[in-house]
């Protein structure tokens, strides 16, 4: 069974920090990995997905990388800013049984301005 | 284009009472999928849909819960009776493929069980 971890559970820094997420899981047999952004008493929304043929993706600020074989993903925000404070989730789709997704409990992320 | 659509937003009621969320995923979106999150934690599969059928209901609690998607578009998620412990958010996602697609979400249903 699929295990995703993300630690820590919290983070703060304050404006203009380049700052890591960490996602962790425990079966590198997967498809794809795909990162989220939720804001409180919203949905999640999509900020990249990474093909597990991929090493990285990357859109502005947000770099994304994926080391299957040691089951790691990382989400690198640059510069960061107090609109980035949300719940970042990462969400890792198995290439078997029917592609299921398994999440994260998610990095509660607040910059300070 | 219009993304995932759920309705209501909100939904408080009495324990034991039956409650309904609907789904009305991105067009041409062929997989529908049911989440349940509970505050602080990720979202947790309840059921998968491919057009019309249920492929993956394992974490479905049938005895109260069921869920439809007639001709294959929007979906149905119904909770008969609730509990206390239903109380979270439910959210609809869908993608265009079960297996290679991006999951995109809707804003979710959140439900408070009295």
């Amino acid at each position: 069974k699929q295990e995703v971890t993300q630690i820590p559970a919290a983070l703060s820094v304050p404006e203009g920090e380049n700052l890591v997420l960490n996602c962790s899981f425990t079966d590198s047999a997967i498809y794809n990995l795909q990162w989220f952004r939720q804001d409180p008493g919203k949905g999640l929304t999509s900020l990249l997905l990474i093909q597990s043929s991929q090493r990285e993706q990357t859109s502005g600020r947000l770099n994304a990388s994926l080391d299957k074989s040691s089951g790691r993903s990382t989400l690198y925000i640059a510069a960061s800013q107090p609109g980035d404070s949300a719940t970042y989730l990462c969400a890792v789709r198995q290439d078997t049984n029917a592609g299921k997704s398994t999440f994260g409990d998610g990095t509660t992320l607040t910059v300070k301005p | 284009e219009a993304g995932v659509v759920q309705s209501p937003r909100y939904k408080i009621i009495e324990k034991k009472q039956p409650v309904a969320f609907w789904c009305n995923p991105i067009s041409g979106h062929n997989t529908l999928y049911w989440y349940r999150q509970n505050l602080g934690q990720g979202p947790e599969l309840l059921i998968r849909y491919e057009n019309e059928e249920a492929v993956d209901d394992s974490q479905l609690p049938k005895d109260r819960f069921s869920a439809e998607r007639l001709k294959g578009v929007d979906s149905t998620l119904k909770i008969q009776p609730a509990e206390l412990g239903d109380s979270a958010v439910y959210l609809c996602a869908s993608s265009l493929a079960a297996n290679t697609g991006e999951l995109f979400f809707g804003e979710g249903s959140r439900l408070t069980v009295l």
